[in-house]
């Protein structure tokens, strides 16, 4: 098993730019998540999803824009990159299992993304 | 790989020793309370989880203590080795659908030989 794998593993864009992120898991599971991790800071949730063709909005969700198609992909998107969206960026995934139980988020190793 | 918290709080300990990471959280809801490790140009790797009505759990090398009178959460890694230097993140467990976290912002552990 690949585990969660994110492309790109970097990417440079200039103001205003556009560009999508791509998350993929082959758990078979069924949620997943998407992260900033801005420099002194941990991570802070952006959006997330719960099933196929479900997403709703985490902690910090200005700015991004995201898509679970098929179950095992998660994309995010910037329509109009901003310098403030510099960050790396951390995508998850993890069983439903029973309610109230906890599952193991299970992460990618991140893209970092630089917007000038 | 990418500088992973320029201004986090740092704990230093010799090879050898144990070493005790602290953590305070804010929410009383929350159902599970978790630490993740860190290395330099990974993504964070789960550790030991803890369920609210517990204090005390236990794995290899690591123990959580959780103090819900004061909201304090901490990691004992015994023996520290090389291999445990790394960022440390506590999170907490939202008690709704979705499995989401909150995590903390995190500390740097070196260890010296």
């Amino acid at each position: 098993n690949a585990g969660v794998t994110q492309t790109p593993k970097f990417r440079v864009l200039k103001t205003g730019q556009s560009m999508t992120l791509l998350c993929a898991q082959d758990m078979n599971h069924e949620y997943m998540y998407w992260y900033r991790q801005d420099p002194g800071m941990g991570l802070r949730l952006i959006h997330y999803s719960v099933g196929e063709g479900t997403t709703a909005k985490g902690e910090v969700p200005d700015g991004y824009n995201v898509s679970r198609l098929k179950k095992q992909n998660f994309l995010l998107g910037l329509e109009s990159a901003a310098p403030s969206q510099t960050s790396v960026y951390f995508c998850a995934s993890n069983y439903r299992g029973a309610l109230g139980a906890y599952n193991e988020q299970f992460f990618g190793p991140g893209t970092r993304l630089t917007v000038l | 790989g990418e500088s992973v918290g320029l201004h986090l709080p740092t704990l230093s300990v010799q090879e050898g020793d144990n070493s005790i990471i602290n953590c305070a959280y804010s929410n009383s809801a929350s159902d599970y309370f978790i630490w993740y490790k860190q290395e330099s140009g990974k993504g964070p790797q789960f550790i030991i989880d803890i369920r609210s009505n517990m204090d005390k759990r236990q794995g290899q090398r690591v123990t959580v203590l959780l103090n819900k009178t004061v909201k304090h959460l901490s990691l004992q890694i015994a023996a520290t080795q090389p291999g445990d230097s790394a960022v440390y993140f506590c999170a907490e467990k939202h008690n709704n659908a979705g499995n989401m976290l909150t995590f903390g912002g995190g500390t740097r552990l070196m260890v010296k030989p």
